[in-house]
């Protein structure tokens, strides 16, 4: 079983429309959350931090459920510049170090 | 941008050569990351640097190796490399503050995109 598991998509949505992306995790250990954001063979670059208590940024909405081991982003009123692939991201403390696990992500196609 | 600059951007190897990549950390971050990104899937951690010391490493044979230099730039090698070693390879840094509430969060470059023939 993949540590971080998404739906890969891809998601063809109109202009306008609101999508939901969901993740799943395996580290109960995990303490940070993320989504980062991809375009075609570019860098990942960070959307948001996820907060247990769920935060928004804008047209984007994060949640968090520690207990289901779930995490989501939200993006209402889609634009075409949305279009890209969004990526998972957990992160915990390991002797010192904290590294991203990663998954796979899920690609978001927004068409006019 | 984040600040953080990678060299070459394009490598093309032979099974069996050797390889070295360049990471420059953003300023006033301590603290680089390595991933590799196959096609069609999520970077994969390599190992970290943080003060010059590998402070973690993921799933990666030893022919895979690297430094933190003092001023936190950093070299990814990879010896006998192989046809499966064909990735984009990312670089990534941050601040770590020794505090458990640090966020961490780590900026990346625009990646090295190697192949192996």
């Amino acid at each position: 079983r993949k540590e971080v598991e998404q739906d890969p998509g891809p998601f063809n949505v109109p202009e306008g429309a609101t999508v939901a992306f969901n993740c799943t995790y395996s580290n109960s250990a995990s303490q940070s959350f993320f989504w980062y954001r991809q375009d075609c063979r570019k860098e990942p670059k960070l959307l948001m931090s996820v907060y247990s208590s769920g935060n928004e940024d804008g047209r984007f909405t994060a949640q968090l459920n520690r207990a289901s081991q779930y995490i989501s982003l939200l993006i209402r009123d889609s634009k075409l510049s949305d279009s890209a692939t969004y990526l998972c991201v957990v992160s915990f403390m390991d002797t010192g170090r904290r590294a991203l696990t990663f998954g796979s992500g899920t690609r978001l196609q927004v068409q006019p | 941008e984040t600040g953080v600059t990678q060299s070459p951007t394009h490598l093309i190897k032979t099974r069996g050569q050797q390889v070295t990549l360049r990471c420059s950390s953003q300023s006033g971050h301590n603290t680089v990351s390595w991933y590799q990104q196959a096609l069609g899937q999520g970077p994969q951690f390599i190992f970290q640097y943080y003060r010059e010391e590998e402070n973690g490493r993921g799933n990666f044979p030893p022919r895979f190796s690297g430094l933190q230099f003092p001023n936190y730039s950093s070299e990814l090698n990879v010896n006998a490399l192989e046809l499966d070693d064909s990735a984009l390879y990312l670089c990534a840094s941050s601040l770590s503050t020794g505090g458990s509430l640090a966020k961490n969060i780590q900026y990346f470059g625009a990646g090295t995109r190697l192949s192996v023939l």
